[in-house]
């Protein structure tokens, strides 16, 4: 069965720290990976993506990670601010058909000052 | 920027009414979404269409139906309310159905209670 896991559930870390989000899948075939950010009240908006053949990209002090033999992915977080304050939703591609496009069900990370 | 819109960002119907949620993008896209979003549970896909009349089930299409008359315009009807179909519910878009180009940009949601 396709699945996406998140861990942890939920986050807090006081402000000017770093975190790491965690995402395993079990998606096949594998097509790419996102991230996204959710904040409260809002629509997710993507953050990074990554093929197969990509192990690293970053998007200011987002940095994603893929490790596809093992079938995990992590975002980390450096010198977290307040607005950093969202869910963090790891979302995979397993094929062309949009019904293949599966969700985790997010980490909620606070920051707190 | 692209942008998504929707309708209502909250409403409060009552059980059995006939509820419409309206979508709009801007930006030419092919395909449109629908998706619900519950706590602890990942988004799910309810519909989509790639094409003007164009729809395909996703995963949990009982209860819905939709509707795509033009381009930019998917909306999303819930025939006969009820109380399980309190939820957010998010629209999406992308450019084309192609892996490398599959962004979706999302609405800010709707959120939906049923009495």
């Amino acid at each position: 069965k396709n699945q996406v896991e998140q861990s942890p559930q939920s986050l807090i870390i006081l402000e000017g720290k770093n975190c790491t989000l965690q995402c395993n899948y079990t998606v096949s075939p594998f097509s790419n990976l996102r991230w996204y950010k959710q904040d409260t009240g809002r629509g997710p908006v993507s953050l990074t993506i990554m093929t197969f053949s990509e192990n690293t990209k970053s998007n200011g002090r987002y940095t994603a990670t893929l490790d596809a033999d093992t079938k995990q992915s992590s975002l980390h977080i450096t010198a977290s601010q307040l607005s950093d304050s969202a869910s963090y939703i790891c979302v995979v591609r397993g094929g062309s058909s949009a019904s293949k496009i599966i969700f985790g069900s997010g980490t909620r990370l606070s920051i707190r000052p | 920027d692209v942008k998504v819109t929707q309708s209502s960002r909250y409403l409060v119907k009552r059980t059995g009414e006939k509820v419409f949620l309206e979508c709009v993008q801007d930006m030419d896209h092919e395909n449109m979404f629908w998706y619900r979003q519950d706590p602890g549970l990942g988004l799910r896909l309810i519909y989509f269409s790639y094409d003007v009349k164009m729809k395909e089930k996703g995963d949990i299409p009982e209860g819905y139906s939709v509707s795509r008359e033009k381009k930019e315009r998917f909306s999303l009807i819930l025939e006969s309310a009820s109380t399980n179909q309190t939820s957010m519910y998010l629209c999406a878009s992308t450019p084309t159905r192609l892996a490398g180009a599959d962004t979706q940009y999302f609405g800010p949601g709707t959120r939906l209670t049923v009495l």
